[in-house]
């Protein structure tokens, strides 16, 4: 099992709907957690991150974490074919590492 | 700030050959990070140095693989020798630490350098 696991893809949603991206996470001890926006071609660019459990929002994304359940979204609100990338959740493990553990990221398809 | 540099952004270079990619993280980041990313794979994390020193190695590949960061603002990987299967794209990522907030550390990624080895 991976350490952190996201549905590959494609997710297919109409211009304007809630797009929900969803991201499981194997280390109960994880701290915090990232969602990164790849465009392809493109290098990762950090959207938001939660450490907290609950909702917390930013403009049209919204991060929502559940420590007990392992689990970790991302809503976009009004989707834009902009919008249209892939999506990577990463954890901040409970260790002395530094580093973060990506999953193999979300392909999000906005249509027009 | 102008971000995280990374040279080349492309490179093609024949199995056996030796290739050497280069980062300068952002100023006065103290952490910075070698990731690789493919399709099969998806974004690895190499190694990783704090104060230029290597903290973690546990993700470099093989002996052919080598990190180093002379100073705080460069770093290169270096592949030698080149094989196929190190064909993908390599991502270098600097962060600055917080003694307070460790967990909400943002990592800044560089374009990338995009390695095809025939």
């Amino acid at each position: 099992q991976k350490e952190v696991e996201q549905n590959s893809g494609p997710l297919s949603v109409p211009e304007g709907a809630i797009a929900s991206l969803n991201c499981t996470y194997s280390d109960r001890g994880s701290q915090s957690f990232f969602w990164y926006r790849q465009y392809s071609g493109k290098s990762p660019e950090l959207i938001m991150f939660i450490y907290s459990n609950g909702d917390k929002e930013d403009g049209r994304f919204t991060a929502q974490l559940n420590k007990a359940s392992q689990y970790v979204s991302l809503l976009i609100r009004d989707s834009q074919p902009s919008d249209s990338a892939t999506y990577l959740c990463a954890v901040a493990m409970d260790t002395g590492r530094r580093a973060l553990t990506f999953g193999s990221g979300t392909r999000l398809q906005v249509q027009p | 700030d102008a971000g995280v540099i990374q040279s080349p952004r492309h490179e093609v270079t024949e199995m056996g050959q030796e290739v050497t990619l280069r980062c300068k993280p952002i100023s006065g980041h103290d952490y910075l990070f070698w990731y690789r990313q493919t399709m099969m794979r998806g974004l690895e994390l190499l190694i990783y140095f704090n104060n230029n020193v290597p903290i973690d190695d546990s993700g470099m590949p093989e002996d052919r693989f080598s990190a180093k960061m002379p100073n705080a603002s460069f770093s290169t990987l270096k592949i030698q020798p080149s094989e196929p299967r190190d064909s993908a794209v390599y991502f270098c990522a600097s962060s600055l630490s917080s003694t307070s907030f460790r967990f909400q550390e943002t990592q800044y990624f560089g374009p990338g350098t995009r390695l095809l080895v025939l």
